[in-house]
């Protein structure tokens, strides 16, 4: 089944307690981006990533940090979370074709909260 | 710099109205428009898309005409269920590998 899979669904966790939320499809998609979903505002991008070694920032990312060593892999870097970061969080990825008309398939969701 | 505005919620309608959500965009280019429709607990999934002027995508019941005259994209359904009840994101992909969503419409269909 083509999926995008994200881990962990839910996370409590404190101020400055670096953490990381990773991201897989298994559709051999080239463009993958993370984004965070809050109330009034819709999805902001935060990174997003045309291939291997290749991320550039979105709309919003200060405070994280994204790699992207494999294919299939993208995941998202806090390394000193704050209560602002408080979000639901989804990670998307979409095949690239040359040009802007693929549709992105996107994870379950991430909720994230820092005390 | 691009943007979409979407008409704000939550809108609420019995079973079998008319929906209309409207979405209007900014951009320069010749941007991709798409709806998006977010179940409770779940990820966003595609409704339907549409790539240039004048195309019309269509999904389950859903429409949605690219109207580059009035830099539009509303989300019609001539008769909604109680299925339909979620949160709709109008989108827009305009080069430049960047996606920006509206804020999002939750719409609740009662029975």
């Amino acid at each position: 089944e083509a999926q995008v899979t994200q881990n962990p669904r839910y996370l409590i966790t404190v101020t400055g307690k670096k953490l990381t939320v990773t991201c897989s499809q298994n559709m051999n998609h080239e463009y993958m981006s993370w984004y965070r979903q809050d109330p009034g505002l819709g999805l902001r991008q935060i990174y997003y990533s045309m291939n291997v070694e290749v991320t550039d920032k979105g709309d919003v990312p200060e405070g994280y940090k994204v790699s992207r060593k494999e294919k299939r892999n993208f995941p998202l870097i806090l390394e000193s979370p704050s209560p602002n970061q408080t979000s639901l969080y989804f990670c998307a990825s979409s095949a690239w074709i040359g040009g802007n008309d693929q549709p992105q398939h996107f994870g379950d969701g991430t909720r994230l909260s820092i005390l | 710099g691009n943007s979409v505005t979407q008409m704000e919620g939550p809108v609420t309608l019995s079973e079998e109205a008319f929906l209309t959500i409207n979405c209007t965009y900014t951009a320069t280019g010749y941007p991709s428009l798409f709806w998006y429709v977010q179940y409770p607990g779940e990820g966003l999934q595609l409704l339907l898309k549409a790539t240039k002027a004048d195309d019309k995508g269509s999904n389950k019941g859903f429409e949605a005409t690219y109207r580059k005259e009035t830099t539009s994209f509303h989300l019609e359904k001539g008769s909604v269920q109680v299925s339909d009840s979620a949160v709709y994101f109008c989108a827009l992909e305009g080069g430049g590998f960047k996606t920006i969503f509206g804020a999002g419409t939750r719409l609740f269909v009662k029975a």
